[in-house]
């Protein structure tokens, strides 16, 4: 069965920083393209960044860039956003995905970030 | 990059069908075949539904279906009933490795 479970979500001043992980099982890690997609209380989703399978291709929303990195360690079967200059605006649960056929078909339960003074 | 465009609400009775519009442009839902839709109950993960504009993923009943003509894709559930109560999205590739939700679509049976 597959599993994604995130963690490191909590409160942050603006200006702050975060590191959130992603443990995965169940499933060949390695071979997937893995996503970051987050939603704002009572919001839509946002897709955030993507990572190919052996990290040499990543992509962001525009309203990330900059500020965000993705990364993953595939010996450790393990995905992670870096967030750094956090804003209000990125309060949010953030959810780690898998991504195929340009879809997100395996979700973690997310993990909630609050920015705020 | 702008969310697609879709309705606020759908609504039908049990066993009724409901269609959900998801409107973009020729650089998004109109330029690709990597259309998704997903379904999030209050309080959970959003599950995924369709993919590749008409694809089932394994263990999604066939009431669920997808289609896309021109710049507009659709989701239509067939057969309501009282579970599929719930938030759903649609999802496109928008080109230069950018991707973009829908607004969302609240649906409810009667």
């Amino acid at each position: 069965e597959v599993q994604l479970v995130e963690s490191g979500g909590g409160s942050v001043q603006p200006g702050g920083s975060l590191r959130l992980s992603c443990a995965a099982s169940g499933f060949s890690f390695s071979t997937y393209w893995m996503s970051w997609v987050r939603q704002a209380p009572g919001k839509g989703l946002e897709w955030v960044a993507n990572i190919k399978q052996d990290g040499s291709e990543k992509y962001y929303v525009d309203s990330v860039k900059g500020r965000f990195t993705i990364s993953r360690d595939n010996a450790k079967n393990s995905l992670y956003l870096q967030m750094n200059s956090l804003r209000a605006e990125d309060t949010a649960v953030y959810y780690c995905t898998t991504n195929v056929y340009g879809s997100h078909d395996h979700w973690g339960k997310g993990t909630l970030v609050t920015v705020s003074s | 990059q702008s969310a697609l465009t879709q309705p606020p609400s759908a609504s039908g009775s049990p066993g009724q069908s409901v269609t959900i519009s998801c409107t973009g442009t020729s650089s998004d839902v109109g330029g690709y075949n990597y259309v998704s839709w997903y379904q999030q109950h209050p309080g959970k993960a959003p599950k995924l539904m369709i993919y590749e504009v008409t694809k089932r993923p394994s263990g999604v009943p066939d009431r669920f279906s997808g289609s896309k003509s021109g710049n507009t894709a659709s989701l239509t559930v067939s057969g309501l009933q009282t579970e599929d109560e719930a938030d759903y999205y649609c999802y496109s590739y928008a080109g230069s490795n950018n991707f973009v939700f829908g607004t969302g679509t609240k649906v409810t049976v009667l």
